[in-house]
């Protein structure tokens, strides 16, 4: 596609639920990071993927946060068994590869724990 | 390794020049610039990646001094159109080559 595409686009859900949000990156892009943004807060990194190797998931906050990628297309953040602090703009972005590339932001997935 | 952003905001009349600071507690491999409008994706304006590069997008400029591990954002003559929150994302060397530590951002409003 032409951007990097998120879905759902809003996500309302109980505490204690588990959530699944994807990112469709932009053709040919190797690299693939998801941020967290708090209300007024900064980007905060999570993961990132880069082609076959092993993601970097230095950043992801607990064991109840996973993501996947297949291949070098979608990637899925799973949220499991949500907490009210997990509400928050889930922001996927990719780029060429890793390191020293501009990423390019989807819309990102408004997420809200009730 | 969140690096550190200032001002938190900064209100200007259009035409005005501001400047937006960065610096981190870290060595850099390269520094970032993006802005974000309310409830939009942040968008990519500029990569630094050697001491003392600059570089420029439309009116918008910044330098790179690597060994203060420092980076400043020169908005000149700004527009309306400028207004956002603008965010820096340093990237350090070696195996955090790649994740992209990102400020708290300075909230830009430009007035006619």
């Amino acid at each position: 596609g032409a951007g990097v595409s998120q879905s759902p686009s809003n996500k309302v859900t109980e505490k204690g639920k588990d959530v699944e949000l994807r990112c469709d990156p932009i053709s040919g892009h190797t690299a693939l990071y998801w941020y967290r943004q708090r209300l007024g807060q900064g980007l905060e990194f999570l993961i990132y993927f880069q082609g076959n190797s092993a993601p970097d998931k230095s950043g992801l906050p607990s064991d109840r946060f996973s993501a996947e990628r297949t291949g070098e297309s979608v990637s899925t953040l799973t949220i499991q068994r949500t907490q009210q602090e997990d509400s928050a703009v889930y922001l996927c972005a990719s780029s060429l590869q890793t390191g020293n590339q501009p990423q390019h932001f989807g819309d990102g997935t408004r997420l809200s724990i009730l | 390794q969140q690096p550190v952003q200032s001002p938190q905001a900064v209100i200007l009349r259009e035409g005005e020049d501001a400047v937006i600071n960065c610096s981190s507690s870290k060595a850099l491999y390269s520094v970032h610039w993006y802005r974000q409008k309310h409830g939009e994706a942040p968008v990519f304006l500029m990569i630094l990646l050697k001491g003392g590069e600059q570089k420029g997008h439309e009116k918008i400029s910044a330098s790179f001094n690597e060994k203060k591990q420092q980076s400043s954002l020169y908005l000149t003559a700004s527009q309306l159109s400028y207004s956002g929150t603008y965010f820096c994302g340093t990237e350090g060397r070696g195996s955090t080559l790649g994740r992209l530590y990102f400020g708290r951002g300075t909230q830009l409003t430009v007035w006619p």
